[in-house]
């Protein structure tokens, strides 16, 4: 089935650096990626989505300047997250959903737990 | 406005049925989905819904009502490893899935 990798599973950053997440379709391309955040003990945020080749779209109330999107190829779009706080710190997973599939194939990365110390 | 309701928490014994219940409110309609998340891992899709009725895949079945706003995931000889958060999440006019805050399923021997 299709599958999305997503990398790194974890990191440990210190407070204002700025940390790299990839996903990439690894069988199929896709033109629009899903970003999400995750508390503790709550559902998905969806925070942005990618469109390759052209800007994300942001959700109400997440900075664009902080979480900087990247879909530059139909298998890659990166998040960074800038100048990184502990308030950051959250499960961060990427979606996709491969072309001729039905509603139903949304496929998840793996997700990345960001602890900001 | 969008809305998703689910129970927060629900406990049942292996071997056992469970009946996950979901009611939503979406800005127009394009299907419900139902996600299963172990702990510190990211969702896998479990079903799809947007005809109503039942659909059964092996231990689990969805159901959808439309007109109800309403849907379920039931559970089937309950195991061990289905200890898990279910999610619901129904997708709108504009193919955005709007999420439910998960239901922590509890499997006790």
């Amino acid at each position: 089935g299709a599958v999305v990798s997503q990398h790194p599973s974890r990191v440990i950053c210190k407070s204002g650096t700025s940390v790299k997440i990839e996903c990439r379709s690894l069988d199929f391309q896709a033109t629009t990626m899903f970003w999400y955040r995750q508390f503790p003990k709550q559902s998905l945020m969806l925070m942005a989505t990618s469109n390759e080749g052209s800007k994300a779209t942001y959700e109400q109330g997440v900075e664009k300047d902080k979480f900087l999107i990247n879909h530059a190829s139909l298998t890659l779009s990166t998040l960074t997250v800038t100048s990184a706080h502990p308030e950051d710190s959250s499960f961060y997973i990427c979606s996709a959903r491969p072309p001729g599939q039905d509603a139903g194939g949304y496929t998840f990365g793996s997700g990345t737990r960001l602890t900001v110390v | 406005g969008q809305n998703i309701d689910q129970p927060t928490e629900m406990t049942a014994t292996e071997g056992a049925i469970v009946q996950i219940n979901c009611t939503y409110q979406t800005s127009g309609f394009n299907g419900l989905f139902w996600y299963q998340q172990h702990a510190g891992e990211a969702p896998t899709f479990l079903s799809y819904n947007v005809l109503d009725g039942l659909e059964e895949k092996g231990r689990f079945s969805s159901f959808l009502s439309r007109s109800k706003g309403y849907s379920y995931l039931l559970l089937k000889e309950l195991q061990m490893k289905d200890s898990a958060s279910y999610l619901c999440a129904a997708m709108d006019s504009n193919y955005q899935l709007i999420w439910g805050a998960g239901t922590k399923l509890i499997i006790k021997p």
